[in-house]
């Protein structure tokens, strides 16, 4: 069954540094979102992106957040610079044409110290 | 999106049918109900959706009712695996695929050996 990987599973990064969370969507998905998982809380939209930009964005997808489609099969999360706060499982998620069925990668969790 | 109220949690036992209620009153004619489901902390997984039919696939039965203001997902025989937040979703599915899913708290479902 096709899936969407995420890299890295785990990440732990210094308050006010730079990551990049990464996402394969399935092949043939032409839709590519980012949601986040507080622990102990709801999952959270972030940001949707088709035909090379935003869709929509959640008023948590601030400045500091930007999402990336570099090449035809990654598609990025970018933090400029971390808070505690961003603390969190970070999952994307891709949808196909038909835009029925939603798959999501097991998620990066992301721990700011 | 609709919003959706679900029971905080369940209880099942094992090889019992488990069924997941989710009212839904202010659905619009437009807004299918999607089901998800998280296994501890990883990716949400779709289950099944359905706009005012009865549904039904390979992980399980969704009933819904003919004034569409409720649903109950049914799984027929359910296993220790099946142990999860479940979520009721209603949402616009459209060729857009800018739709976004909106995850409210889910009902825990712990299937008892």
């Amino acid at each position: 069954e096709p899936e969407v990987t995420q890299t890295p599973s785990h990440q732990v990064t210094q308050m006010g540094q730079e990551v990049i969370l990464r996402c394969v969507p399935i092949s043939n998905h032409l839709y590519f979102y980012w949601y986040r998982q507080i622990l102990g809380q709801k999952v959270e939209f972030l940001v949707s992106f088709y035909n090379n930009e935003i869709s929509e964005k959640s008023e948590i997808f601030d400045d500091q957040f930007s999402v990336e489609r570099p090449d035809g099969s990654n598609f990025t999360l970018k933090i400029r610079s971390t808070k505690l706060e961003d603390s969190a499982m970070y999952f994307c998620a891709s949808l196909d044409l038909n835009g029925r069925e939603a798959f999501f990668g097991q998620g990066t969790r992301l721990t700011v110290v | 999106d609709a919003k959706t109220t679900q029971p905080t949690s369940m209880d099942c036992a094992e090889g019992r049918a488990a069924n997941l209620p989710c009212n839904h009153s202010t659905i619009s004619g437009n807004e299918y109900v999607y089901w998800y489901r998280q296994i501890h902390s990883q990716g949400p997984q779709y289950i099944i959706h359905g706009l005012k039919n009865n549904e039904t696939n390979e992980m399980a039965s969704l009933i819904i009712t003919e004034d569409r203001k409720s649903s109950t997902l049914i799984l027929p025989h359910a296993t220790l695996r099946d142990t999860a937040v479940y979520y009721c979703i209603v949402r616009v599915a459209t060729n857009f695929g800018n739709e976004k899913l909106t995850f409210g708290t889910g009902t825990r479902l712990t299937i008892i050996p």
